[in-house]
């Protein structure tokens, strides 16, 4: 069975453009996490869907961060415009029902100039 | 108090030795607890959920102490292949807040 997918893998791009990260959780999981990893910060929970429905996006920087989900096995998250300090690595998660297990991707490393 | 908290480390350990990770969590009310193991430049992976009657896979033991609000993993005979950094992990289930906790991670370094 496929993991979860996430594209581009490594995004390499100049500070004021715009990034979009994309993700297809597994098949038949129901719930959808971004993650953001930093060594200062750690593994930091950007937003989370269930059924596609956007939960909790506390945890989302500001309004130049923006997630959708416009069906069941697609997922993006946006940075507009993008900054240097935004520069780590993004993760999609997904799960069969929120806080159990969850299944990450490889990641998306975004190093912004 | 952070919510799920890790002894950074590293620690480094010779082969063949039995070595400890301790984590405290500050949600009473959590459900959930894994182990989560993340090699370098890669994605977490599951190592073991925990449950509170303990349980053990192979060179791997985990622990909870719901009344401490403790959780811990303790390795066996410890190989080369287990350096790795590892995340100790909370779920909390009911309203808006139906997601995981993770801790910063402990770094265990094996060396021969």
């Amino acid at each position: 069975d496929a993991g979860v997918i996430q594209s581009p893998r490594h995004e390499v791009t100049e500070m004021g453009q715009e990034v979009t990260l994309r993700c297809k959780p597994i098949s038949g999981h129901n719930s959808l996490f971004w993650y953001r990893q930093t060594m200062m910060r750690g593994l930091e929970l950007l937003i989370y869907f269930n059924n596609n429905v956007p939960i909790d996006d506390s945890g989302m920087p500001e309004d130049r961060f923006s997630a959708k989900m416009p069906n069941a096995s697609f997922s993006t998250l946006k940075i507009q415009p993008s900054e240097p300090r935004d520069s780590a690595v993004y993760f999609c998660a997904s799960s069969f029902v929120a806080a159990v297990e969850q299944y990450f991707g490889p990641g998306t490393r975004l190093t912004v100039t | 108090r952070k919510e799920v908290e890790q002894d950074p480390g590293p620690f480094n350990v010779p082969e063949g030795a039995t070595v400890a990770f301790n984590c405290t969590y500050s949600n009473s009310a959590s459900q959930s607890f894994f182990w989560y193991r993340q090699d370098c430049r890669k994605e977490p992976k599951l190592l073991m959920s925990v449950y509170s009657s303990g349980n053990e896979d192979g060179r791997f033991t985990a622990q909870l102490n719901r009344a401490s609000q403790y959780i811990s993993l303790l390795i066996r005979d410890s190989k080369l292949s287990d350096s790795a950094t590892y995340l100790c992990v909370v779920g909390n289930y009911g309203g808006s807040q139906g997601n995981l906790i993770f801790g910063k991670g402990t770094k265990l370094s094996v060396k021969p």
